[in-house]
Protein backbone atom coordinates (compact mmCIF):
# COMPACT_ATOMS: atom_id res chain seq x y z
CA UNK A 1 0.00 0.00 0.00
CA UNK A 2 0.89 3.68 -0.73
CA UNK A 3 -0.59 5.33 2.01
CA UNK A 4 -1.04 9.00 1.36
CA UNK A 5 0.60 10.13 -1.33
CA UNK A 6 1.37 14.37 -2.14
CA UNK A 7 2.17 15.59 -5.35
CA UNK A 8 4.08 17.95 -5.63
CA UNK A 9 6.72 17.64 -3.17
CA UNK A 10 8.09 20.72 -3.56
CA UNK A 11 6.68 24.24 -5.54
CA UNK A 12 7.46 27.82 -5.94
CA UNK A 13 4.91 30.16 -7.09
CA UNK A 14 4.69 33.57 -8.07
CA UNK A 15 2.39 36.00 -5.82
CA UNK A 16 -0.98 35.89 -7.43
CA UNK A 17 -0.83 32.72 -9.40
CA UNK A 18 -3.02 29.51 -8.47
CA UNK A 19 -2.25 26.04 -8.27
CA UNK A 20 -3.41 22.35 -6.64
CA UNK A 21 -1.90 20.28 -4.28
CA UNK A 22 -3.06 16.83 -4.98
CA UNK A 23 -3.53 14.14 -2.00
CA UNK A 24 -4.77 10.63 -2.59
CA UNK A 25 -4.90 7.61 -0.15
CA UNK A 26 -5.40 3.83 -1.40
CA UNK A 27 -6.58 2.68 2.04
CA UNK A 28 -10.33 3.59 1.75
CA UNK A 29 -10.45 5.93 4.74
CA UNK A 30 -13.56 8.20 4.68
CA UNK A 31 -11.75 10.79 6.83
CA UNK A 32 -9.24 12.97 4.95
CA UNK A 33 -7.67 16.25 6.28
CA UNK A 34 -4.98 18.84 5.55
CA UNK A 35 -2.69 20.85 7.71
CA UNK A 36 -0.25 23.46 7.38
CA UNK A 37 3.19 23.68 9.09
CA UNK A 38 4.81 26.83 9.77
CA UNK A 39 7.83 27.44 11.41
CA UNK A 40 7.48 27.16 15.77
CA UNK A 41 3.74 26.68 14.97
CA UNK A 42 2.11 23.43 15.40
CA UNK A 43 -0.32 21.82 12.56
CA UNK A 44 -3.22 24.03 11.68
CA UNK A 45 -6.34 22.46 10.53
CA UNK A 46 -7.01 23.75 7.12
CA UNK A 47 -10.36 21.74 5.81
CA UNK A 48 -11.15 18.19 6.17
CA UNK A 49 -13.79 16.12 4.84
CA UNK A 50 -15.68 13.20 6.32
CA UNK A 51 -16.72 10.88 3.20
CA UNK A 52 -16.70 11.81 -0.85
CA UNK A 53 -19.03 15.11 -1.35
CA UNK A 54 -18.88 16.36 2.33
CA UNK A 55 -16.01 18.49 3.03
CA UNK A 56 -15.76 21.73 6.14
CA UNK A 57 -13.36 24.09 6.94
CA UNK A 58 -10.86 24.22 9.72
CA UNK A 59 -9.03 26.85 11.60
CA UNK A 60 -7.68 28.43 8.59
CA UNK A 61 -9.14 28.03 5.97
CA UNK A 62 -9.10 31.67 3.60
CA UNK A 63 -7.48 31.76 0.61
CA UNK A 64 -7.88 27.82 0.24
CA UNK A 65 -10.97 25.49 -1.42
CA UNK A 66 -11.13 21.63 -1.65
CA UNK A 67 -13.63 19.55 -2.84
CA UNK A 68 -14.53 15.50 -2.45
CA UNK A 69 -15.55 13.88 -5.34
CA UNK A 70 -14.18 10.17 -4.44
CA UNK A 71 -12.98 8.57 -1.42
CA UNK A 72 -9.27 8.54 -2.37
CA UNK A 73 -8.46 11.85 -3.58
CA UNK A 74 -9.05 15.14 -1.54
CA UNK A 75 -7.07 17.83 -3.52
CA UNK A 76 -6.37 21.48 -2.10
CA UNK A 77 -6.52 24.38 -4.27
CA UNK A 78 -4.94 27.83 -3.62
CA UNK A 79 -7.06 30.58 -5.72
CA UNK A 80 -4.60 33.22 -5.52
CA UNK A 81 -0.84 32.25 -3.98
CA UNK A 82 0.30 34.75 -1.11
CA UNK A 83 3.71 34.96 0.88
CA UNK A 84 1.48 34.10 3.91
CA UNK A 85 1.19 30.95 2.43
CA UNK A 86 4.43 30.23 2.16
CA UNK A 87 4.60 26.84 4.28
CA UNK A 88 4.37 23.07 4.39
CA UNK A 89 1.23 21.19 3.80
CA UNK A 90 0.57 17.71 4.80
CA UNK A 91 -2.47 15.81 4.16
CA UNK A 92 -3.93 13.17 5.62
CA UNK A 93 -6.49 10.27 6.62
CA UNK A 94 -8.03 8.11 8.56
CA UNK A 95 -10.25 5.11 9.16
CA UNK A 96 -12.69 6.69 11.19
CA UNK A 97 -12.59 9.77 14.11
CA UNK A 98 -11.48 7.44 16.98
CA UNK A 99 -8.41 6.80 15.04
CA UNK A 100 -5.34 8.27 14.10
CA UNK A 101 -4.55 9.75 11.22
CA UNK A 102 -1.81 8.57 8.23
CA UNK A 103 -0.05 11.98 7.12
CA UNK A 104 1.63 12.10 3.61
CA UNK A 105 4.97 13.10 3.60
CA UNK A 106 4.29 16.79 3.01
CA UNK A 107 4.58 19.42 -0.15
CA UNK A 108 7.00 22.24 0.94
CA UNK A 109 5.16 25.62 -0.84
CA UNK A 110 7.40 28.78 -1.55
CA UNK A 111 5.19 31.82 -2.60
CA UNK A 112 7.38 35.04 -3.90
CA UNK B 1 -5.03 31.64 21.96
CA UNK B 2 -3.16 28.49 21.97
CA UNK B 3 -5.92 25.41 23.32
CA UNK B 4 -2.89 22.99 23.45
CA UNK B 5 0.03 23.56 24.95
CA UNK B 6 3.58 22.47 24.62
CA UNK B 7 6.12 24.52 26.94
CA UNK B 8 9.15 23.01 26.32
CA UNK B 9 10.48 23.43 22.94
CA UNK B 10 13.00 21.21 23.26
CA UNK B 11 14.30 18.02 25.70
CA UNK B 12 17.21 16.08 25.74
CA UNK B 13 18.08 12.71 27.61
CA UNK B 14 20.30 10.22 27.69
CA UNK B 15 19.98 6.75 26.07
CA UNK B 16 18.10 3.98 28.65
CA UNK B 17 16.79 6.75 30.74
CA UNK B 18 12.94 7.67 30.20
CA UNK B 19 11.39 11.00 28.34
CA UNK B 20 8.82 12.71 29.55
CA UNK B 21 6.93 14.70 27.33
CA UNK B 22 4.16 17.06 28.29
CA UNK B 23 1.43 18.64 27.10
CA UNK B 24 -1.35 21.26 28.72
CA UNK B 25 -4.91 22.01 27.40
CA UNK B 26 -7.56 25.06 28.18
CA UNK B 27 -10.37 23.36 26.57
CA UNK B 28 -12.56 21.01 29.05
CA UNK B 29 -14.38 20.31 26.29
CA UNK B 30 -11.59 18.09 24.73
CA UNK B 31 -11.86 14.31 25.85
CA UNK B 32 -9.48 12.86 23.23
CA UNK B 33 -6.31 12.96 22.94
CA UNK B 34 -3.56 11.85 20.35
CA UNK B 35 0.80 12.15 20.30
CA UNK B 36 2.79 12.16 17.06
CA UNK B 37 6.08 11.93 16.19
CA UNK B 38 7.10 13.79 13.54
CA UNK B 39 10.97 13.43 11.79
CA UNK B 40 12.71 16.05 9.67
CA UNK B 41 11.26 16.16 6.13
CA UNK B 42 8.29 13.50 6.55
CA UNK B 43 4.73 13.60 7.50
CA UNK B 44 3.67 13.07 11.56
CA UNK B 45 3.17 9.22 12.83
CA UNK B 46 0.53 8.44 14.82
CA UNK B 47 1.75 7.55 18.49
CA UNK B 48 -0.47 6.37 21.12
CA UNK B 49 -3.94 8.22 21.74
CA UNK B 50 -6.06 8.16 25.42
CA UNK B 51 -10.04 8.91 25.81
CA UNK B 52 -11.03 11.31 28.41
CA UNK B 53 -12.75 8.35 30.41
CA UNK B 54 -8.57 6.61 31.48
CA UNK B 55 -5.99 7.99 32.96
CA UNK B 56 -3.47 5.87 31.29
CA UNK B 57 -2.62 4.29 28.27
CA UNK B 58 0.45 2.02 27.47
CA UNK B 59 2.11 0.53 24.22
CA UNK B 60 5.24 -0.82 24.03
CA UNK B 61 7.91 1.90 25.65
CA UNK B 62 4.96 4.11 25.26
CA UNK B 63 2.29 5.52 27.84
CA UNK B 64 0.38 8.07 27.98
CA UNK B 65 -1.51 9.55 31.36
CA UNK B 66 -4.17 11.78 31.19
CA UNK B 67 -4.67 14.00 34.37
CA UNK B 68 -8.24 15.54 33.56
CA UNK B 69 -8.83 17.95 36.99
CA UNK B 70 -5.52 19.44 35.86
CA UNK B 71 -6.07 19.34 31.81
CA UNK B 72 -2.85 17.87 31.40
CA UNK B 73 -0.79 14.81 29.66
CA UNK B 74 2.37 13.36 29.51
CA UNK B 75 3.91 11.15 27.24
CA UNK B 76 6.63 8.24 28.83
CA UNK B 77 9.05 6.92 26.78
CA UNK B 78 10.65 4.03 28.68
CA UNK B 79 13.87 3.84 28.07
CA UNK B 80 14.72 6.19 25.30
CA UNK B 81 16.49 5.52 22.51
CA UNK B 82 18.17 7.59 19.83
CA UNK B 83 15.60 6.62 17.24
CA UNK B 84 12.89 8.37 19.32
CA UNK B 85 14.61 11.65 18.42
CA UNK B 86 12.42 13.58 16.86
CA UNK B 87 9.56 16.18 17.35
CA UNK B 88 6.45 15.18 19.50
CA UNK B 89 3.26 16.96 19.03
CA UNK B 90 0.36 16.63 21.02
CA UNK B 91 -3.16 16.96 19.53
CA UNK B 92 -6.40 16.93 20.99
CA UNK B 93 -10.28 17.17 19.73
CA UNK B 94 -13.89 16.78 20.81
CA UNK B 95 -16.02 14.16 21.19
CA UNK B 96 -13.54 11.85 19.62
CA UNK B 97 -14.22 13.69 16.37
CA UNK B 98 -10.33 13.69 15.10
CA UNK B 99 -11.31 15.02 11.92
CA UNK B 100 -10.68 18.33 14.31
CA UNK B 101 -7.26 18.29 15.77
CA UNK B 102 -6.02 20.83 17.44
CA UNK B 103 -2.09 20.38 17.74
CA UNK B 104 0.44 21.57 20.24
CA UNK B 105 3.34 23.55 18.78
CA UNK B 106 5.79 20.10 19.34
CA UNK B 107 8.87 19.38 21.23
CA UNK B 108 11.69 18.45 20.19
CA UNK B 109 13.63 15.28 21.72
CA UNK B 110 17.11 14.33 21.62
CA UNK B 111 17.94 11.12 23.15
CA UNK B 112 22.16 10.89 23.09
CA UNK B 113 23.54 7.90 22.76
Amino acid sequence: NAGVTQTPKFQVLKTGQSMTLQCAQDMNHEYMSWYRQDPGMGLRLIHYSVGAGITDQGEVPNGYNVSRSTTEDFPLRLLSAAPSQTSVYFCASSYSSYWGYTFGSGTRLTVV
Amino acid sequence: DQQVKQNSPSLSVQEGRISILNCDYTNSMFDYFLWYKKYPAEGPTFLISISSIKDKNEDGRFTVFLNKSAKHLSLHIVPSQPGDSAVYFCAASIQGGSEKLVFGKGTKLTVNP
